[in-house]
């Protein structure tokens, strides 16, 4: 299994302002993903990052809101820029788990945005 | 990958088994049945997965009907804790690990005492 770990676990931050998200799992991973859940709503999936190359981003998110980070197999960050009540959400981080027949999920960082 | 239905919310009594249908009538042939659930306030959690055949785990047991159309998660003695949103979702079976998991609305699984 993986284990991961997000930071800051919540937060609370003005419009027009950044908010970085960092996510640990405690082995080496290749592929890691981030997923948005807006309120009441399920999870939609952000991007997917690779080590070592630029992350992958669905429809509807682009690198400039929402650039990513990931420098080494264990650790990814997650930029929310410009923010507007909007992007009040639960951000997740995600993993592959052994022969990618599982994902597992990090505790998610509960941002709210006024 | 193969949309699927679930009905919005399920009551259940602690002790008795939850049994949570979901059908993916347009699932293709290279496809597994997975179910996640989100306790309030968490990440998804895994709970099982299988392709053709029933599967059963320490957490819970899946149905796979012979023609694939549905299935049924089957949680043999709920709990309180067992409340959550309950994501049935189908994938391509491919090697690797990027692949997509689309996430549908769920079933919101009440456990009442």
């Amino acid at each position: 299994s993986a284990v991961i770990s997000q930071k800051p676990s919540r937060d609370i931050c003005q419009r027009g302002t950044s908010l970085t998200i960092q996510c640990q799992v405690d082995s080496q991973v290749t592929m890691m993903f981030w997923y948005r859940q807006q309120p009441g709503q399920s999870l939609t999936l952000i991007a997917t990052a690779n080590q070592g190359s630029e992350a992958t981003y669905e429809s509807g998110f682009v690198i400039d809101k929402f650039p990513i980070s990931r420098p080494n197999l264990t650790f990814s960050t997650l930029t929310v820029s410009n923010m507007s009540p909007e992007d009040s959400s639960i951000y997740l981080c995600s993993v592959e788990g052994e022969l990618g027949l599982r994902r597992y999920f990090g505790p998610g960082t509960r941002l709210t945005v006024t | 990958d193969a949309k699927t239905t679930q009905p919005p919310s399920m009551d259940c009594a602690e002790g008795r088994a939850a049994n949570l249908p979901c059908n993916h009538s347009t699932i293709s042939g290279n496809e597994y049945v997975y179910w996640y659930r989100q306790i309030h306030s968490q990440g998804p959690q895994y709970i099982i997965h299988g392709l053709k055949n029933n599967e059963t785990n320490e957490m819970a047991s899946l149905i796979i009907t012979e023609d694939r159309k549905s299935s049924t998660l089957i949680l043999p003695h709920a709990t309180l804790r067992d409340t959550a949103v309950y994501y049935c979702i189908v994938r391509v079976a491919e090697g690797g690990s990027n692949y997509k998991l689309t996430f549908g609305k769920g079933t919101l699984l009440t456990v009442n005492p």
